[in-house]
Order: structure tokens, then C-alpha cells, then sequence
């Protein structure tokens, strides 16, 4: 069975620093890997997505990484923003439409 | 631009009630996802849809959850004799076609229901 951990659960820095969330999965037979932002009461909105064949994504100061031999994944953000504080959470999709997905890391960025 | 619309974003219910819950997805989006989130933990996978059939439900958790999706754009979550467990965000998704081409999949704010 898929499992996704996500570490740290929280993570707290100051405005301006570089940071990295990590993800980890059991069974490296997926078929992309996606990360996630929820604002508080929000729904999820995709960020970046890696097929398996892929080792990164980059879109604009974040940059996804996948070691699908591994079985891990790496976001980061660089020079964080106040803005960034959400809940990042990364799934994975082992079938043509299932996401199974960590209990994500909650970021704040204090100004 | 609508995107995915859900409703109610908040309902409250007794214990024992028939509760449905609503998702009007982006027009012309063929995949239609619902998925169950609780505090503190990631969503997980209830029921897929390709066009009107279910095409997945294994994630339903039990006989007193049902989904609809009749003409293959509107659907429906139905839940039968609601429990306290049940209380969670039920949040539902849709895409082009399915997540392993890399089609983007887009959320619901979520309908969130608590019973009492």
C-alpha cells in the first residue's frame, strides 16, 4: 500500500530565507508526483508537477525535485515571503486519476 | 472563468440525517474526483468519474455514501444516515482527462460538514 510522509508536520522561518520541504513515498512505481498549497479554508491548488520520467520542475521561486528510486521529493522555496504561508502537500499517482496524498507541512513565514 | 464550484461550503447536521453535498465542475472537464479531508491530514480518495460513470469508488467508505453524476458535469455527494465520523471538508476536483498525462487537476474550496 502507497504511503506519503511529509516532513517537518510545521516549519516556522523569517522573511527572506531559502527553504525545503520534504516528501517521501513507499512504493517508487508512480506515475507523477504533484505538490500542493491550501490556504487556510481553501481548496488545493496545484503548484508543480513531475512525471516519473522527470527530476525536476521550476516555476518561478519554487523548485520540485523527484528520486523515484528513493522515493523522495523535495520543494523548495527560495527567498520566502510572508505570502508562502499556507499548508504544502505533495501526492502521488500510482493510476491514471488517483492522488494519495501526505498530511502535508504547515509553513509560516513571520515578516 | 468559474472554476470548481461547490455546495454548501458549510453544513451542519444531526446524527441519523440525509445530508447531499454539490459539485458543479469546470465546464467541459470530462474527470470529476471527490475526495474527504480531515483536520490535520491530507485528502483522501473517494470516487472517480469519466463522463457519467463511476468509474472508481473503492474509496467510498462505506454503503451509506453514494455519488451521482447523471449527465456528466454536475455531481452529487449523498450521504445516508450521517455519523459523527463523518464530520470532515469533502472536497471535489475535476481535470481534462485523468492526473497521469499531467493534466492539471483543480479543487473546490470544499464543502464542510459537521454533525452533531
Amino acid at each position: 500500500k502507497q504511503e506519503v510522509t511529509q516532513i517537518p508536520a510545521a516549519l516556522s522561518v523569517p522573511e527572506g530565507e531559502n527553504l525545503v520541504l520534504n516528501c517521501s513515498f513507499t512504493d517508487s512505481a508512480i506515475y507523477n508526483l504533484q505538490w500542493f498549497r491550501q490556504d487556510p479554508g481553501k481548496g488545493l491548488t496545484s503548484l508543480l508537477l513531475i512525471q516519473s520520467s522527470q527530476r525536476e520542475q521550476t516555476s518561478g521561486r519554487l523548485n520540485a525535485s523527484l528520486d523515484k528510486s528513493s522515493g523522495r521529493s523535495t520543494l523548495y522555496i527560495a527567498a520566502s515571503q510572508p505570502g508562502d504561508s499556507a499548508t504544502y502537500l505533495c501526492a502521488v499517482s500510482k493510476s491514471s486519476y488517483k492522488l494519495i496524498f501526505g498530511s502535508g507541512t504547515r509553513l509560516l513565514v513571520r515578516p | 472563468g468559474a472554476g470548481v464550484s461547490q455546495t454548501p461550503s458549510n453544513k451542519v447536521t444531526e446524527k441519523g440525517k440525509y445530508v447531499e453535498l454539490r459539485c458543479d465542475p469546470i465546464s467541459g472537464h470530462t474527470a470529476l474526483y471527490w475526495y474527504r479531508q480531515s483536520l490535520g491530514q491530507g485528502p483522501e480518495f473517494l470516487i472517480y468519474f469519466q463522463g457519467t460513470g463511476a468509474a472508481d469508488d473503492s474509496g467510498l467508505p462505506n454503503d451509506r455514501f453514494f455519488a451521482v453524476r447523471p449527465e456528466g458535469s454536475v455531481s452529487t455527494l449523498k450521504i445516508q444516515r450521517t455519523e459523527r465520523g463523518d464530520s470532515a471538508v469533502y472536497l471535489c476536483a475535476s481535470s481534462p482527462g485523468g492526473t497521469a498525462s499531467g493534466n492539471t487537476i483543480y479543487f473546490g474550496e470544499g464543502s464542510w460538514l459537521t454533525v452533531v
